[in-house]
C-alpha cells in the first residue's frame, strides 16, 4: 500500500538556525499537505501543493513539491521557539479522499 | 477552529469492552475521518466517511467500527477493546472546494484500555 516516510524523525536546533523536515511517497500524490502539530495539541493545517514542482512560502516557511509528486519539503529561516511542534505532511493519490500522513518531524528550538 | 468536537476526552476502560467516541461538527462539511496517534506512527487512518451512510476503511480498520447516520455525526466503535487500541484518536473534517481539502482536527480523545 502507500507509505509516507518522512525524515528527521527528531531535530534539535538552536533558535536563529534553519531547519529542514522530508516526506517521500511511495506513490505519485495527486497533491500533498502539511500540518503542524504543538505539544499536546490537534494537527492545524498549514499548506497545500498540488503543481508538480510547486514552491509556496508562508513567510519563514518555504514549502516545495517534487518535480515526480513523490517527494515534499518544508523549510523554515531562522527558527524561533514558537516554532516548536510536530510537521507533518499528508499525500494523497487521485480519485481518493484518503490522505496517508508520514511520521511527523519533532522539532525542538533552543533558545 | 473549526466547529468540530469529541467526546469524552479521555476514558479509561478496561480490555473487552464495548466502546463508542462521537465526533460532531457544526460545519456541515461532507467528509469526516478518523484517525489513531500513536508515538513512531504518526497518525493513521482507521476509517473516512464520504457522505451520509457512505464509509470506507483507512490503513488499520481491522478492530473497529463505524456509522454515520447524520452529516454532523461521526461514530467510531470499538466491538471489544483491547489494550493495542490505547491511543489517541483524532477526528478531522473537510470539504472539497474546487482543489483545496484542509482537514480540520477535533480536539482529539485519549483512550486507556487496561
Amino acid at each position: 500500500g502507500q507509505q509516507v516516510m518522512q525524515i528527521p524523525q527528531y531535530q534539535h536546533v538552536q533558535e536563529g538556525e534553519d531547519f529542514t523536515t522530508y516526506c517521500n511517497s511511495s506513490t505519485t500524490l495527486s497533491n500533498i499537505q502539511w500540518y503542524k502539530q504543538r505539544p499536546g495539541g490537534h494537527p492545524v493545517f498549514l499548506i497545500q501543493l498540488v503543481k508538480s514542482g510547486e514552491v509556496k512560502k508562508q513567510k519563514r516557511l518555504t514549502f516545495q513539491f517534487g518535480e515526480a509528486k513523490k517527494n515534499s519539503s518544508l523549510h523554515i529561516t531562522a527558527t524561533q521557539t514558537t516554532d516548536v511542534g510536530t510537521y507533518f505532511c499528508a499525500g494523497t493519490t487521485s480519485g481518493t479522499y484518503k490522505y496517508i500522513f508520514g511520521t511527523g518531524t519533532r522539532l525542538k528550538v533552543l533558545a | 477552529d473549526a466547529g468540530i468536537t469529541q467526546s469524552p476526552r479521555h476514558k479509561v476502560t478496561e480490555t473487552g469492552t464495548p466502546v463508542t467516541l462521537r465526533c460532531h461538527q457544526t460545519e456541515n462539511h461532507r467528509y469526516m475521518y478518523w484517525y489513531r496517534q500513536d508515538p513512531g506512527h504518526g497518525l493513521r487512518l482507521i476509517h473516512y466517511s464520504y457522505g451520509v451512510k457512505d464509509t470506507d476503511k483507512g490503513e488499520v480498520s481491522d478492530g473497529y467500527s463505524v456509522s454515520r447516520s447524520k452529516t454532523e455525526d461521526f461514530l467510531l466503535t470499538l466491538e471489544s477493546a483491547t489494550s493495542s487500541q490505547t491511543s489517541v484518536y483524532f477526528c478531522a473534517i473537510s470539504e472539497r472546494l474546487s482543489s483545496y481539502n484542509e482537514q480540520f482536527f477535533g480536539p482529539g480523545t485519549r483512550l486507556t484500555v487496561l
